[in-house]
């Protein structure tokens, strides 16, 4: 259990509308990302942050956006959002260590946008 | 692009059977991981595989890593129904001052008792 939890759970949420997504680490690791998942295209990645307010766009970044302001909190947000961002999000963090780079998942927040 | 090519997508078998899993890439990768998801819930990490050829066992799972580090198999043995799930692979490259993982669009499978 890497402490990562994520709100909220689930979300509905009407198009044009901004939404924001919190993830949360309790245990001050330094690498944080977001990704989403959808049915036939897997996990891809939105956005990852390498520090506090040290961020870097993803494969499927357009539309979103992300704030690092403490070490813990890794937001993203869709400014005004569309259907097509109907989505489960998951919030990852990595441990540093020697055989290669692991993530660790948050439990997910499933977003409908209606 | 997709980079990590999985198979088979889905499969349904009875309890009992072994199964391999196969995930192919023509990148090399620094180091490759595989995960189960359950419904609901994130992926879960099973193991990481680092060196070209090595072989990692988790009780009746077997993940090897190609020698050239672009591909990578897992094998269940005497499959339960508690292995049912969601399977992820996962390549890791370094970049921009961060690894990044590029997944798999995952196996799904299913043991029927």
């Amino acid at each position: 259990d890497a402490g990562i939890t994520q709100s909220p759970r689930h979300k509905v949420t009407e198009t044009g509308t901004p939404v924001t997504l919190r993830c949360h680490q309790t245990e001050n690791h330094r690498y944080m990302y977001w990704y989403r998942q959808d049915p036939g295209h897997g996990l891809r990645l939105i956005h990852y942050s390498y520090g506090v307010k040290d961020t870097d766009k993803g494969e499927v970044s357009d539309g979103y956006s992300v704030s690092r302001s403490k070490t813990e909190d890794f937001l993203l947000t869709l400014e005004s959002a569309t259907s097509s961002q109907t989505s489960v999000y998951f919030c990852a963090i990595s441990l540093n260590r020697l055989e290669g780079e692991t993530q660790y998942f948050g439990p997910g927040t499933r977003l409908l946008v209606l | 692009t997709q980079l990590l090519e999985q198979s088979p997508q889905f499969l349904s078998i009875q309890e009992g059977e072994n199964l391999t899993v196969y995930c192919n890439s023509s990148s090399v990768f620094s180091s490759l991981q595989w995960y189960r998801q359950e419904p609901g819930e994130g992926p879960v990490l099973l193991v990481t595989v680092v060196t070209g050829g090595e072989v990692k066992k988790l009780k009746r799972l077997t993940f090897q890593f190609g020698d050239a580090r672009k591909d990578s198999s897992l094998h269940i043995t005497a499959a339960q129904p508690g292995d049912t799930g969601l399977y992820l692979c996962a390549g890791a490259r370094s970049g921009a001052g961060s690894y990044q993982l590029t997944f798999g669009k995952g196996t799904k499978l299913s043991v029927i008792p």
